[in-house]
């Protein structure tokens, strides 16, 4: 079973500039997520997908970040403009719609974004 | 969703067994207890999931009291390649979603 695609694996990026991260869950996964990781702490949930719906984007910075997963399948998040403390690790994880307690998330190796 | 409570950092040694202990003190009647491990440059990887009592599968153990306020995840005979940090999470049985505190670091020496 191939895991969760992200790409870029890095990107440097000036401030005030537009970046986009790209995911595709495994397939048949329903629910999506972003997480965003700054060095040294653990993720923080951005945005939630179920199926091509947002079920919980309340941590989504929304004057700068956007998301969208059109048919329900891959998804990417954008920032515009990025600012510096933007700078870090951005996550995608999918997780089935049964058996969650079984088999929990699978998280994706991430996108490593660095604003200078 | 319940907070959580776990040490910083940890040490240990190549063979050791190594037991981290979370604290949950307002989990609810329907959430579970969720370790997941993280490497560096990686994402973090689902280990082990319980309600109550223990749970054991290829990787860890996980022991959970009657009055489950607390947890602890085992890890026997820890290797160099174990070094990582680990994150202790209540999930709510309906909503499932993860919250993640700064978790453990764990360092396995030679």
């Amino acid at each position: 079973e191939a895991g969760v695609a992200q790409s870029p694996r890095y990107k440097i990026i000036e401030k005030r500039q537009s970046v986009a991260f790209w995911c595709n869950p495994i397939s048949g996964h329903a629910t999506l997520y972003w997480y965003q990781q700054i060095l040294g702490q653990g993720p923080k949930l951005l945005i939630q997908f179920q199926n091509n719906g947002v079920v919980d984007d309340s941590q989504l910075p929304k004057d700068r970040f956007s998301a969208e997963r059109l048919k329900g399948v891959d998804s990417t998040l954008k920032i515009q403009p990025a600012k510096l403390e933007d700078s870090a690790v951005y996550l995608c994880a999918s997780s089935p719609d049964r058996d969650r307690r079984i088999y929990g998330y699978t998280f994706g190796s991430g996108t490593r974004l660095t604003v200078v | 969703l319940a907070k959580t409570t776990q040490p910083i950092s940890m040490d240990s040694y190549e063979g050791q067994e190594v037991n981290i202990t979370c604290s949950h003190n307002n989990i609810a009647t329907n959430d579970y207890i969720t370790w997941y491990q993280q490497f560096p440059s990686q994402g973090p990887r689902f280990i082990i999931q319980g309600y109550k009592t223990k749970v054991t599968n290829e990787v860890a153990s996980l022991f959970i009291p009657a009055d489950r306020k607390s947890s602890t995840l085992s890890l026997p005979r820890v290797s160099l390649s174990d070094t990582a940090v680990y994150y202790c999470l209540v999930v709510g049985d309906s909503s499932y979603k993860l919250i993640f505190g700064s978790g453990t670091r764990l360092l396995v020496r030679p």
